[in-house]
């Protein structure tokens, strides 16, 4: 059982440079999320959708887009990377709303 | 904005010793979960409170639910070392609002227990 499966799991970016962060879960759940994690900062959500085709802004969503194109996969982009962006993605899913949030293991990003 | 203010944000404590955690807003939650996370892995759901004072207890682990759904405390029994981790809570948007299916976390409470 996979899960939630993130790729990359570490990645290093000059800044200005572009990538995507790709989520997949195989649990045919409905509503998705994209956090970023720094120290002392908790989980800082950047983007979520509670159905294919639909995508929401969370507290931090400056400087990054997600799309939904299909249920099983959340993609998380970055036009142009800063160093503010270097921190711990994770993305996670739920069923429906208020039930248990399974998590992916993270992509660590670094950008120089 | 719903935020989730946790307290303390560090605790170091001997092996036996009771702890209390404590999740603070000023939002009302529909419901709120309890996630522990170890390094290098994501968060896992430790309990999920919907009912206004609802008391769960997860063997040593008592969670409450504040009876205004604006609040939350965990409490551990005799810590072990074994209990050492990032303890998050979660506070889920009501349904219907603007919010929906959002769900925000604190910003963590790093645990340590010594043997």
């Amino acid at each position: 059982n996979a899960g939630v499966t993130q790729t990359p799991k570490f990645r290093v970016l000059k800044t200005g440079q572009s990538m995507t962060l790709l989520c997949a879960q195989d649990m045919n759940h409905e509503y998705m999320y994209w956090y970023r994690q720094d120290p002392g900062m908790g989980l800082r959500l950047i983007h979520y959708s509670v159905g294919e085709g639909t995508t929401a802004k969370g507290e931090v969503p400056d400087g990054y887009n997600v799309s939904r194109l299909k249920k099983q996969n959340f993609l998380l982009g970055l036009e142009s990377a800063a160093p503010s962006q270097t921190s711990v993605y994770f993305c996670a899913s739920s069923y429906v709303w208020g039930t248990e949030a399974f998590f992916g293991q993270g992509t660590r990003l670094t950008v120089v | 904005t719903q935020l989730l203010e946790q307290s303390p944000q560090f605790l170091s404590i001997q092996e036996g010793e009771n702890l209390t955690v404590y999740c603070n807003s000023s939002s009302v939650f529909s419901s709120l979960q309890w996630y522990r996370q170890e390094p290098g892995e994501g968060p896992v759901l430790l309990v999920t409170v919907v009912t206004g004072g609802e008391v769960k207890k997860l063997k040593r682990l008592t969670f409450q639910f504040g009876d205004a759904r604006k609040d939350s405390s965990l409490h551990i029994t005799a810590a072990q070392p074994g209990d050492t981790g990032l303890y998050l809570c979660a506070g889920g948007a009501n349904a219907g609002g603007t919010s929906y299916g959002k769900l925000t976390f604190g910003q963590g409470t790093i645990l340590t227990v010594h043997p």
